[in-house]
């Protein structure tokens, strides 16, 4: 149990085109979902979070206007990366949260990588 | 803000020995703390959860410690094998809307 998955994982684009990246609970309702975005040989920087049916909560220093999140249901979220431009170039990951655990774990996705040219 | 530093970015290992790795943190102690294992190119798995009151916790080869006065917790990995090769993360609860704190992480290779 405890599955997510992210769709596509990987995705070449032009500079100044948008991408939308999806982010599934597969076998659980997750009420907060996460953005992660990791350079190579970082750690995974938090980007925003998302809950269900509401806006999302960005981190200091993240344009909320560049990187739309969507919690549209209790299964999916999408990060839209808008006319992205080479520095945007990353590998993202989600992650949920059912919030049934006292702990708050979260499950990972397995990660997107973007390569802007 | 927490800052949150594993001890070296790489540590090389052989096979059979014990890995040791670190996580040390600065500011409140965390309520837990999370060791999370994460392959290349690849998301993080989550491995254990020690709480703030919990002095060790153990799962098959693993071994969290959790020790709030030093600021620290040892995340032990004992009779090493290749397959453990991978990049191991620690994560702290801020306690903010169940936001996690990473660490730098630390990757281990274990030889033959």
């Amino acid at each position: 149990g405890a599955v997510v998955s992210q769709h596509p994982s990987r995705v070449i684009c032009k500079s100044g085109t948008s991408v939308k990246i999806e982010c599934r609970s597969l076998d659980f309702q997750a009420t907060t979902m996460f953005w992660y975005r990791q350079f190579p040989k970082k750690s995974l920087m938090l980007m925003a979070t998302s809950n269900e049916g509401s806006k999302a909560t960005y981190e200091q220093g993240v344009e909320k206007d560049k990187f739309l999140i969507n919690h549209a249901s209790l299964t999916l979220s999408t990060l839209t990366v808008t006319s992205a431009h080479p520095e945007d170039s990353s590998f993202y990951i989600c992650s949920a949260n059912s919030g049934r655990s006292s702990y708050n774990e979260q499950f990972f996705g397995p990660g997107t990588r973007l390569t802007v040219l | 803000s927490q800052k949150i530093e594993q001890n070296s970015e790489a540590l090389n290992i052989q096979e059979g020995k014990t890995a040791t790795l670190t996580c040390n943190y600065t500011n409140y102690s965390p309520a837990y703390l999370q060791w999370y294992r994460q392959d290349p190119g690849r998301g993080p798995v989550f491995l254990l959860l020690i709480r703030e009151n919990e002095k060790e916790k153990r799962k098959e080869r693993l071994k969290v410690t959790f020790d709030t006065t030093l600021k620290q917790s040892l995340f032990h990995i004992t009779a090493s094998q290749p397959a453990d090769s991978a990049t191991y993360l620690c994560a702290l609860f801020t306690g903010t809307a169940s936001k996690l704190t990473f660490g730098t992480g630390t990757r281990l290779q274990v030889t033959l």
